[in-house]
């Protein structure tokens, strides 16, 4: 679709699991975006990378730790979760960080913690 | 700090009719864009129309087109002879110094 996969689509993990998130575009973008949605509130950006460095991260617990190896890819480590950390992560990548340019989205996975 | 605010949680519509999304925004800033995306239904999330701060003249896309206020704050949304394919969840954006994001409005298309 838009050139942006993220696996896997679903995830259900327990407090005490450590778990990853993949994300992966095609698109020859600079940026990449890690974004947590949650139902009736807004959608939370968590961090974003330019060029595999972490430009900015918005007060997030240290139960989340990114890692962008290349400018193709980007991974959200978990481990430690709470229950509200239940989401849809969203990956997102730009041609350049934190400008005009269009977001293209990925899929989301589908997070539970129990 | 930058904020959007979608204040309709939920919209409807009759299909082949007219609808308006509300967003307004708080900021300082003078120089910013603002975006509005859509998410269908277990789809990825795209990007139906943008719209620059330093434009006067509001952005259209075929059947989709903005108000925006700048003085007002306000970038709302209207979706013009509405289809069932419309219906998803929509999200107003800002870009300046900081990317923020309004709640969401999730818009039903009635047939």
């Amino acid at each position: 679709e838009t050139g942006v996969t993220q696996t896997p689509r679903h995830l259900v993990m327990g407090m005490t699991n450590k778990k990853s998130l993949k994300c992966e575009q095609h698109l020859g973008h600079n940026a990449m975006y890690w974004y947590k949605q949650s139902a009736k509130k807004p959608l939370e950006l968590m961090f974003v990378y330019s060029l595999e460095e972490r430009v900015e991260n918005n007060s997030v617990p240290s139960r989340f730790s990114p890692e962008c190896p290349n400018s193709s890819h980007l991974f959200l480590h978990l481990h430690t979760l709470q229950p509200e950390d239940s989401a849809l992560y969203l990956c997102a990548s730009s041609q350049v960080a934190r400008t005009a340019y269009e977001q293209y989205f990925g899929p989301g996975t589908r997070l539970t913690v129990t | 700090a930058q904020t959007v605010t979608q204040s309709q949680p939920e919209m409807s519509v009759q299909e082949a009719e007219t609808v308006t999304l509300s967003c307004t925004y708080d900021t300082s800033e003078s120089d910013y864009y603002l975006f509005w995306y859509k998410q269908p239904p277990s789809r990825q999330m795209i990007l139906v129309i943008r719209q620059e701060a330093y434009k006067q003249q509001n952005a259209t896309e075929n059947r989709f087109s903005v108000n925006f206020q700048k003085a007002a704050k306000s970038f709302s949304l209207k979706i013009s002879d509405s289809q069932l394919g419309d219906a998803a969840m929509y999200f107003c954006a800002y870009c300046g110094n900081k990317l923020v994001f309004g709640a969401g409005t999730i818009l039903r298309v009635k047939s």
